[in-house]
């Protein structure tokens, strides 16, 4: 399985409250996403690095930022968390030459 | 601007039935790549199979097979002999080829895929 792992596994939080997904990896893979799952969407992208201090915006960017400051870690940052963003946060690792991403187990995040 | 499509919302099958799970995709690059994932109620994501857009050739593997063709922009995926254990939630998913762009994948909705005794 290839090493990558999601912190927190599971949040709860307030409406307006910052809050810091993070997102570490062992492979040294150059290719990092973070995606979001909701019911009827399949998964989508919200922001993507494609090396470290180098992120593009996905999808569904709006209301997230990120920031990679090392290869191993990329950290989805929502600065006012909105109830509209509760939902199942993955992600993902790839690197060029070998087209598969391999994604991490998940964070569950529920905005109350 | 790509898109995935997968028209079926859930399949429910009896163990042993074959079932095969649509998807159409769009996209205006030359070069892509086409893959299927597994999301058992587990909720964790399993790579099954890739495609590029330059090999049609349709194979299997085990008791997955798939049917990729170009001029109808379809990449079907074909489970043969099901069992309870292939009940999950099977995505299809579009990828560019491009630089800085890598990776980055375009998926359907997902197929609940239901597998009874």
């Amino acid at each position: 399985d290839a090493g990558i792992t999601q912190s927190p596994r599971h949040k709860v939080t307030e409406t307006g409250t910052p809050v810091t997904l993070r997102c570490h990896q062992t492979e040294n893979h150059r290719y990092m996403y973070w995606y979001r799952q909701d019911p009827g969407h399949g998964l989508r992208l919200i922001h993507y690095s494609y090396g470290v201090k180098d992120t593009d915006k996905g999808e569904v960017s709006d209301g997230y930022s990120v920031s990679r400051s090392k290869t191993e870690d990329f950290l989805l940052t929502l600065e006012s968390a909105t109830s509209s963003q509760t939902s199942v946060y993955f992600c993902a690792i790839s690197e060029e030459g070998n087209t598969e991403a391999f994604f991490g187990q998940g964070t569950r995040l529920t905005v109350v | 601007a790509q898109k995935v499509t997968q028209a079926q919302t859930e399949i429910s099958v009896v163990e042993k039935e074959d079932v095969t799970l649509d998807c159409v995709y769009e996209t205006r690059d030359t070069t892509y790549y086409l893959f299927w994932y597994k999301q058992p109620p587990s909720g964790e994501l399993v790579f099954l199979i890739r495609r590029n857009s330059f090999d049609e050739q349709n194979e299997i593997s085990g008791r997955y097979s798939w049917n990729f063709q170009k001029s109808t922009s379809s990449f079907n995926f074909t489970i043969t002999a099901s069992q309870v254990v292939d009940s999950a939630v099977y995505f299809c998913a579009l990828s560019e080829a491009l630089g800085d762009s890598w990776g980055k994948l375009q998926f359907g909705a997902g197929t609940q895929v239901v597998v009874t005794p």
